[in-house]
């Protein structure tokens, strides 16, 4: 069982690059979540999902786009990087109903240039 | 909208000394509480969770925290620290009728435990 993995731990981009960041959970949860981290503010939430097929903006969409096609991946797709983008990325998911725990992914450490 | 306030962004304190870490959020609707540890160059895990009953909370690692409803706040506790207590604490809180599930987050403190 091993959780909820990311990929790549660590990417450097140039700005107007686009890349895809992986996701993958393997508990069969119902819901999954792409949130950003920077220094003194803590997390906000990008995109979420609840399930195959349905996803949904959150706090900090633009820029970003996401699909889940399986209940099992999340992808999150950066369009045209930009430095304003630099933040360490986290995966999370959890089942739905009574506000479940959340796992989250190891994090992807992006760097825009 | 909510919003999640905690009071300090570092705490130090020597290593088997008590600690509180401070939590606040806006609204006094209903909600669920949550903390979170991140270890340095990992993800975040759930230290505890207060959805409903006892206002006293215990999570893993000896930490507790108390739910106030009519302070707004729900600050956690360890009576002794250690070393590997050293990590970011992140405090979460969720509207119980927000069907989307979204947590807002306070912007973490740094727990800096001093030999």
């Amino acid at each position: 069982n091993a959780g909820v993995t990311q990929t790549p731990k660590f990417q450097v981009l140039k700005t107007g690059q686009s890349m895809t960041l992986q996701c993958a959970q393997d508990m069969n949860h119902e819901y999954m979540s792409w949130y950003r981290q920077d220094p003194g503010m803590g997390l906000r939430l990008i995109h979420y999902s609840v399930g195959a097929g349905i996803t949904d903006q959150g706090e900090v969409p633009n820029g970003y786009n996401v699909s889940r096609s399986t209940t099992e991946d999340f992808p999150l797709r950066l369009l045209s990087a930009a430095p304003s983008q630099t933040s360490v990325y986290f995966c999370a998911s959890s089942r739905l109903g009574d506000f479940d725990e959340q796992f989250f992914g190891p994090g992807t450490r992006l760097t825009v240039l | 909208a909510q919003s999640v306030t905690q009071l300090d962004s570092q705490v130090p304190v020597f290593e088997e000394a008590p600690v509180e870490l401070r939590c606040n959020y806006s609204s006094s609707v209903s909600v669920y509480l949550f903390w979170y540890v991140q270890y340095p160059n990992q993800g975040l895990q759930l230290l505890l969770k207060y959805l409903s009953g006892s206002t006293l909370v215990k999570g893993i690692n000896g930490f507790e925290a108390e739910f106030n409803k009519s302070q707004t706040s729900f600050h956690l506790r360890k009576p002794s620290v250690h070393i590997s207590d050293t990590a970011e604490y992140f405090c979460a809180v969720s509207d119980i009728t927000d069907s989307n599930y979204q947590l807002i987050w306070g912007a973490g403190t740094k727990l800096i435990i001093k030999p």
